[in-house]
């Protein structure tokens, strides 16, 4: 079983469409979570972190962790074009936080808005 | 603004050459930094953790001596590539934590596209 997992998609919305991402981890002791936006060709970006069960919500975006499940979430509202790209998920290893740590990816989801 | 410098983005360059790749955290202390590599449409491969004052820890199936990693300071890590190949060639990112307190995320430097031919 990998440590964190994640669809590979593609995942297609339409415009405007609400886009929802998942991802598992093995780890229960994880307790930093991380999506990050990877546009072709380019290096990851930050999008949202999260520490606590519940709904964290930044714009857009909203994160949503689920520690009991292990499973963590970002919803994308009014899903637009250059929303499209691929996310990463990303959890620190059980009983470390911090940004000093390494992390352990997913292979990523691609997303595509259509028009 | 960028908080992890990289340089430089890109690399074309001939077999045997060795190539430095430099990593910057711009306004922050990084006593560990992260080097991964990504080939297209791939996921990202850690490659070693480098640490400041140190050895760099390599993850398996890396080969220290072709990959050579040196954290001399808090705010720079640099990668080497020796006697590059054309299997080299691919996307090498670096990446930061966002300072020392708990719960920083890390931050990536924009990669580095390296091309041997």
């Amino acid at each position: 079983q990998k440590e964190v997992e994640q669809n590979s998609g593609p995942l297609s919305v339409p415009e405007g469409a609400i886009a929802s991402l998942n991802c598992t981890y093995s780890d229960r002791g994880s307790q930093s979570f991380f999506w990050y936006r990877q546009y072709s060709g380019k290096s990851p970006e930050l999008i949202m972190s999260i520490y606590s069960n519940g709904d964290k919500e930044d714009g857009r975006f909203t994160a949503q962790l689920n520690k009991a499940s292990q499973y963590v979430s970002l919803l994308i509202r009014d899903s637009q074009p250059s929303d499209s790209a691929t996310y990463l998920c990303a959890v620190t290893p059980g009983g470390i936080t911090g940004g000093g740590n390494k992390l352990t990816f997913g292979t990523g989801t691609q997303l595509k808005v259509e028009l | 603004g960028a908080v992890v410098s990289q340089h430089p983005s890109r690399v074309i360059c001939k077999s045997g050459t060795s190539v430095k790749i430099e990593c910057r955290s711009l306004d922050f202390q990084a006593t560990t930094m992260f080097w991964y590599r990504q080939f297209p449409k791939k996921s990202l491969m850690l490659m070693a953790t480098s640490n400041e004052g140190s050895k760099a820890t390599y993850e398996q199936g890396v080969e220290k001596d072709k990959f050579l990693i040196n954290h001399a300071s808090l705010t720079l890590s640099t990668l080497t590539v020796t006697s590059a190949h054309p299997e080299d060639s691919s996307f090498y990112i670096c990446s930061a934590g966002g300072g020392l307190a708990d719960n920083q995320p890390q931050h990536f430097g924009d990669g580095t596209r390296l091309s041997i031919l």
